[in-house]
């Protein structure tokens, strides 16, 4: 079985400082791991994803995310977020050895306020 | 990335009709699925959409309320039969793209059940 946990429902923080959204997981194999934002009315856009190799990976908008085995952990991150940063943002899992299907977090609202 | 179509965009239905929703991408892909988005929840598998030959559904969902069909590497329809308020929900397409090991999602169509 595979799941995703995203402890906090909505994260608010100001314009220009750090963002993180976190991201916690399960799977019985390797995890591929995946962030999507959703904003109002549109449909889901891939941000970044790890597959294999460095633990650090850099996706669109500026975002980056670091995989921790040890804490099972795909936290998000943004060093300065932007007040059009403001949106939905799912984190979703599936295991190496599956077939494709993913299994998405709750969600995160991200409000930045200027 | 995969660009993807869906239509309609969004309907608004009387209980007891049904929607079918039509899903086109711009190139051959092997995996497609569909996904519902309940108002304010995560993102939910209904099944995988195979070419040629009949869906694999999801537990909790089944053939008879959600008909799929997959004519071809490019197209897929789902249809919401025997609708009730309850099915109101955002219905999302998505596409796997081997390559990259990505997966990509549709804008979506959001339907309303009176």
């Amino acid at each position: 079985a595979q799941s995703v946990a995203q402890p906090e429902d909505q994260v608010n923080v100001a314009e220009g400082n750090p963002l993180t959204v976190k991201c916690t997981y399960s799977v019985s194999g390797n995890p591929y791991l995946f962030w999507y934002v959703q904003y109002p009315n549109r449909g889901l856009q891939f941000l970044l994803k790890y597959i294999t190799g460095d633990n650090l990976v850099k996706g669109s908008y500026g975002f980056e995310a670091e995989f921790n085995k040890s804490q099972t952990s795909f936290h998000l991150k943004k060093p300065s977020a932007l007040v059009s940063d403001s949106a939905l943002y799912f984190c979703a899992v599936r295991d190496s050895s599956n077939d494709y299907k993913l299994s998405f977090g709750a969600g995160t609202t991200v409000t930045v306020r200027a | 990335s995969a660009v993807i179509s869906q239509k309609p965009s969004r309907d608004i239905c009387q209980r007891g009709t049904s929607l079918t929703i039509q899903c086109q991408v711009d190139s051959q892909v092997t995996m497609m699925f569909w996904y519902r988005q309940q108002p304010g929840q995560s993102l939910t598998l209904i099944a995988t959409a195979n070419q040629g030959s009949e869906a694999t559904y999801e537990s909790g969902f089944v053939i008879d309320k959600f008909p799929i069909s997959r004519p071809n590497l490019t197209f897929s329809t789902l249809t919401v039969s025997n609708m009730s308020p309850e099915d109101s929900s955002i219905y999302l397409c998505s596409v796997y793209r081997d390559l990259n090991n990505e997966q990509f999602f549709g804008p979506g169509t959001r339907l309303t059940v009176l």
